[in-house]
Parts: structure tokens; sequence; C-alpha cells
């Protein structure tokens, strides 16, 4: 069954440092999405992308924060300068339509890691 | 707004039981779908079941089931014959449609179920 795989599993950076996690969603999906979770807590949106542009994004997805799809098959999530509290696992996802009955289908996580 | 709630922050139950887990949802949209997901200790989050807002019948998926009311606005899983892996934590969440025709996922705070031996 396809799936959506991300890299890293687990990163660890130093605070002020630019991470990218990178994720490459399910080759006919059209939809993407990034979530985190911070340690025991909820599943918290950040930003949903389509045909090249975000749709949507959480009022946590501040200018610290981008995506880009730099060829037909990767999605970024780049933190330009990280904070403490970025520590998350943060999920990448994806969806073959933006309707209501569509699954997110997500990937494994990239456990991010600021000290 | 859409809101999700799951007062359960953790269940037991006993291998070969069934057990319920409680989801209620606020939403003021006609259009809308429910989902339960499985996040094992591992992390990864697993899709389990799907109900669309207009489906008169029940989802089920082997021994998944979603116990709909609409009028009570609950969507609880309902999980038969529990096995030791059932063991994780299990997150509803709800996509309603907007005008501006996307929508994103939003997610409980999920409940721990833990099966017992």
């Amino acid at each position: 069954e396809p799936e959506v795989t991300q890299t890293p599993s687990h990163q660890v950076t130093q605070m002020g440092q630019e991470v990218i996690l990178r994720c490459v969603p399910i080759s006919n999906h059209l939809y993407f999405y990034w979530y985190r979770q911070i340690l025991g807590q909820k599943v918290e949106f950040l930003v949903s992308f389509y045909n090249n542009e975000i749709s949507e994004k959480s009022e946590i997805f501040d200018d610290q924060f981008s995506v880009e799809r730099p060829d037909g098959s990767n999605f970024t999530l780049k933190i330009r300068s990280t904070k403490l509290e970025d520590s998350a696992m943060y999920f990448c996802a994806s969806s073959e339509l933006t309707g209501t009955n569509s699954p997110l289908h997500f990937g494994n996580g990239t456990r991010l890691t600021v000290t | 707004a859409q809101k999700i709630t799951q007062t359960q922050p953790g269940m037991f139950v006993q291998e070969k039981e069934a057990v319920t887990l409680d989801c209620t949802y606020d939403t003021s949209d006609q259009s809308y779908g429910l989902f339960w997901y499985k996040q094992p200790s591992s992390g990864e989050m697993i899709f389990l079941i799907y109900q669309g807002s207009y489906d008169e019948q029940n989802a089920t998926e082997g021994r998944y089931s979603l116990n709909f009311q609409k009028a009570r606005k609950s969507a609880n899983l309902v999980i038969s014959a529990s096995q030791l892996g059932d063991s994780a934590m299990y997150f509803c969440a709800m996509r309603a449609r907007k005008n501006t025709g996307f929508q994103k996922l939003v997610f409980g705070t999920g409940t721990r179920l833990l099966v017992s031996p």
C-alpha cells in the first residue's frame, strides 16, 4: 500500500539553527499538509498546500515557517530559526481530494528536538 | 469553528472484550466527515475509519465500527474483540466543508487505550 514517507525520523538541532523536514507524499495525492504534536499533547494543524500554494495556515505557522514543493515528489517544511518550543513531532500528510470524505494519510513523523 | 471533544483521557479493557471510545463534535456546517486515527507508541498516525455526515448507516471496518448519532453530535469508536496490539492513543478528528472549499482536519485530545491480557 502506498505511504507517506518522512525523513529524517529524528532531528536534533541547536536553537537558532535552520531545519528542513522532508516528506514524500503519496504519488497521486494533490493536497499536502503539515501537523505537529508536542509530546503528549494535541495534534495541531500547521499548513495545507495545493497547486504550489498555501491554502490555509494556522497562527502557529508564522514567518519562521515555510513550505515548498521543490520537485514533483518532495514536500518540505523549513523552520528558519528554531526555538526551544518548536520541539515536537512533525507529521506530513497527504490526501487525494480535499472533500470531507477524504482521509489524510500521515507519515511516521519527524521528531524534532531543539536544544 | 469546529471542535472535537474526547472526554476519556484513558481507558482500560481486557483482551477479547469490546470497548467504546467517546467522541463528540461541534460544527455549524451541514457537510462534514468524522475520522478516527490510531497512534501506537511508535508514533505513526494510522487512519482507521470514516463516517460522513450524510451517511445513514454506521461505518464499519473489520473490528472497528463507528456509532454515529447525528442529533447528539457524537461519533464513538467501538473496537470489538480487543487485542493487545490495540493498545495505543486514539484520536477522533473532523473535516467540515467551508465556502473556500478547503478543509483542514481538526483533532480531539485523544484517548489512551490499554488492553490487558
